[in-house]
């Protein structure tokens, strides 16, 4: 069976400083991971997708995540944040071993990007 | 333009009143889900379609009905079996319904009870 755990809750960061978002997953196969961004009442958006090509995938909006299989971690990483980032963010896991293609994503509880002026 | 529209974006619900919330895409996608997300939560599968004329219960069937008569089209019922309905519901299509597809999100639709 595959989870994904996502480790903060809330993270609150200024404006300009680097963002990390942190995501643990486990997966008995080779799994896809996405990250989605959700602004308020609106529906998810992709931000970036790896699928066992390069372990550093680069999304839209500056953002990118580092796929690291020892420590089964997908964190979500940016530079230097801006206030529209705030918003949150879900770490989905997909795997072979969910028993189908269809109905194989899980989802984390997600993360609330708080970015302060 | 492509993409997932849902109606109403906003829905409200008697007590034993069944509704229906609609999700449309142009994305000549074959499967489609439904989802709900409560407050603090991920989001939880309600059924899925990989095809037209069939369709899957999710982690969270109870209460909910679906139908899939056209590729294009998915609507959900929310029944009056679901006691708990309040929740913002998100609909979303991919190309095949394979392991590791990306899914597409519509802008989602939040029911209420009055």
């Amino acid at each position: 069976a595959q989870s994904v755990t996502q480790l903060d809750s809330h993270v609150s960061v200024s404006e300009g400083t680097p963002v990390l978002l942190r995501c643990n997953y486990s997966s008995s196969y080779s799994p896809s991971l996405f990250w989605y961004v959700q602004h308020p009442n609106k529906g998810l958006q992709l931000l970036l997708k790896y699928t066992s090509a390069a372990t550093l995938v680069k999304g839209i909006n500056g953002f990118e995540a580092e796929f690291k299989k020892s420590e089964t971690s997908f964190h979500l990483t940016k530079p230097s944040a801006h206030m529209s980032d705030a918003a949150e963010y879900f770490c989905v896991v997909s795997d072979l071993g969910s028993g189908g293609g269809a109905d194989g994503l899980t989802f984390g509880k997600g993360t609330h990007l708080i970015i302060q002026p | 333009d492509g993409g997932i529209t849902q109606s109403p974006k906003y829905l409200f619900r008697k007590e034993g009143q069944n509704v229906t919330l609609s999700c449309e895409q142009n994305l000549n996608h074959d499967a489609m889900y439904w989802y709900r997300q409560d407050p603090g939560q991920g989001l939880r599968l309600i059924y899925y379609s990989q095809i037209v004329n069939d369709f899957q219960k999710g982690d969270i069937a109870e209460g909910y009905s679906v139908s899939r008569e056209k590729k294009e089209s998915f609507p959900l019922t929310v029944t009056s079996a679901q006691k708990n309905p309040t929740a913002f519901y998100l609909c979303a299509s991919s190309i095949g319904g394979q392991v590791g597809e990306t899914q597409y999100f519509g802008p989602g639709t939040r029911l209420l009870v009055l």
